[in-house]
């Protein structure tokens, strides 16, 4: 079957301007993740989804991230009000029981 | 924050030679795994060692793990061009059969020169 799906692959804003990141996990993953790659920096956590839980929102690094997920598939990621620190790429991943799968990423360049 | 370190931070070795990536971690885990990303996007997930587990071959890819000393290796045998890339590990804490959030080494870069 597919794999996890990211859109836009690529975005760019303007200082300030809210934007939205898709994620299509791969179909019956119950969990779903999402990631920051920061130019030049490591991967880090920014909040995990497991199944009907409370998601963990540990790594979302300020009140401007959220991320929801509907019916238990899709995962939209949201950044309002962004900040040129925000640039990066933006990674999504999921799983069922061990391995996560990562999809290609959205590239945020925040000017 | 990162859950440890990964030497070295970049390797070139010529094609055909073995390629060795050392990566250690600081909590208790669950399981630890490798990935390989190409230009700075998505991540391929190469193999997966569950903590009770001391040594795991998949294909050219050889990986231990020592809970005792908290490291984890990676040798990648008969290097191919196409290995050329980052390579990360991965630990995960959590309890239970599912994976937890992934806490990321930093990366080793690894060039391989035809």
């Amino acid at each position: 079957g597919a794999g996890v799906s990211q859109s836009p692959s690529n975005k760019v804003t303007e200082k300030g301007k809210d934007v939205e990141l898709r994620c299509d996990p791969i179909s019956g993953h119950t969990a779903l993740y999402w990631y920051r790659q920061s130019l030049g920096q490591g991967l880090e956590f920014l909040i995990y989804f497991q199944g009907n839980s409370a998601p963990d929102k540990s790594g979302l690094p300020s009140d401007r991230f959220s991320a929801e997920r509907t019916g238990g598939s899709v995962s939209t990621l949201t950044i309002q009000r962004t900040q040129q620190e925000d640039s990066a790429v933006y990674l999504c991943a999921s799983s069922y029981i061990g391995t996560q799968y990562f999809g290609p990423g959205t590239r945020l360049l925040v000017l | 924050s990162q859950q440890g370190e990964e030497d070295p931070q970049a390797l070139s070795i010529q094609e055909g030679e073995n390629a060795t990536m050392n990566c250690s971690y600081k909590t208790s885990i669950n399981n630890l795994q490798w990935y390989r990303q190409n230009s700075g996007r998505g991540l391929v997930h190469l193999i997966l060692i569950r903590s009770n587990e001391r040594e795991k071959h998949s294909g050219r890819l050889r990986v231990t793990l020592d809970t005792s000393k908290k490291s984890s290796s990676l040798l990648i045998t008969a290097s191919r061009a196409a290995d050329t890339a980052s390579y990360f590990c991965a630990t995960d804490g959590a309890r239970g059969g599912n994976t937890g959030k992934l806490i990321f080494g930093q990366g080793t870069t690894l060039q391989v020169k035809p």
